[in-house]
């Protein structure tokens, strides 16, 4: 079974507001990392954020990890057309070799 | 330069058919990966090798077998494909493998199964 589920599905928000999307998890995890995928790209690591950290930042992306809640959001802020794309988490299990990762977000930015 | 170049990017072929995705990292990494993404956009890892040696070997039909020249190169064969095999595949590599590295990924091949 998936260990990561994002939410929403997909989202679509004017540009230059703020877009916030969540990733749970059913097992501890040692890690957590976000991805972003353009239409017909590859996926591009954006940040990384360990269990034991709460909040991390980088340029106009802010992770948050609530390890009791197992769940993590991604915000980005002052939103442009170029982060239509879709978001994706991946966990590092506890026990487990591999990464895993969710079915994603698709973030539409509407200038 | 592309850090992790696959070719093709678009393969259309019949059922039955013998196919090969090619996969080159110039990164100097010693892990590559082959993911699969369906059409949910559902990402699963189907394999990976470290300095060559196969490492994880997920639940994959034994028509796909992945063969790794050397560390910079990751081929992935598919035998007799069928129409589930369409898909979009991805390769990727990280400096040694641990989970917390990030991964660096191709720009993926679409396999469309007629």
């Amino acid at each position: 079974s998936q260990q990561g589920e994002e939410d929403p599905q997909a989202l679509s928000i004017q540009e230059g507001e703020n877009a916030t999307m969540n990733c749970s998890y059913k097992t501890s995890i040692n890690n957590l990392q976000w991805y972003r995928q353009n239409s017909g790209r590859g996926l591009v690591h954006l940040i990384l954020i360990r269990s034991n950290e709460r909040e991390k930042h980088s340029g106009r992306l802010r992770v948050t990890l609530d390890t009791s809640k197992k769940s993590s959001s991604l915000l980005i802020t002052a939103s442009r057309a170029a982060d239509t794309a879709s978001y994706f988490c991946a966990t590092d299990a506890v026990g487990n070799e591999k990464l895993t990762f969710g079915t994603g977000t698709r973030l539409t930015i509407i200038p | 330069d592309t850090a992790v170049s696959q070719t093709p990017k678009y393969l259309v072929t019949q059922m039955g058919n013998d196919k090969s995705i090619k996969c080159e990292q110039n990164l100097g990494h010693d892990t590559m990966y082959w993911y699969k993404q369906d059409s949910k956009k559902f990402l699963k890892i189907m394999f990976s090798y470290n300095n060559k040696e196969l490492i994880i070997n997920e639940t994959v039909p034994n028509r796909f077998s992945p063969k790794s020249p050397d560390k910079a190169h990751l081929n992935l064969h598919i035998n007799s494909l069928e129409l589930g095999d369409s898909a979009v595949y991805f390769c990727a590599s990280s400096q040694e493998g641990f989970l917390n590295e990030k991964l660096f990924f191709g720009s993926g091949t679409q396999l469309s199964v007629l």
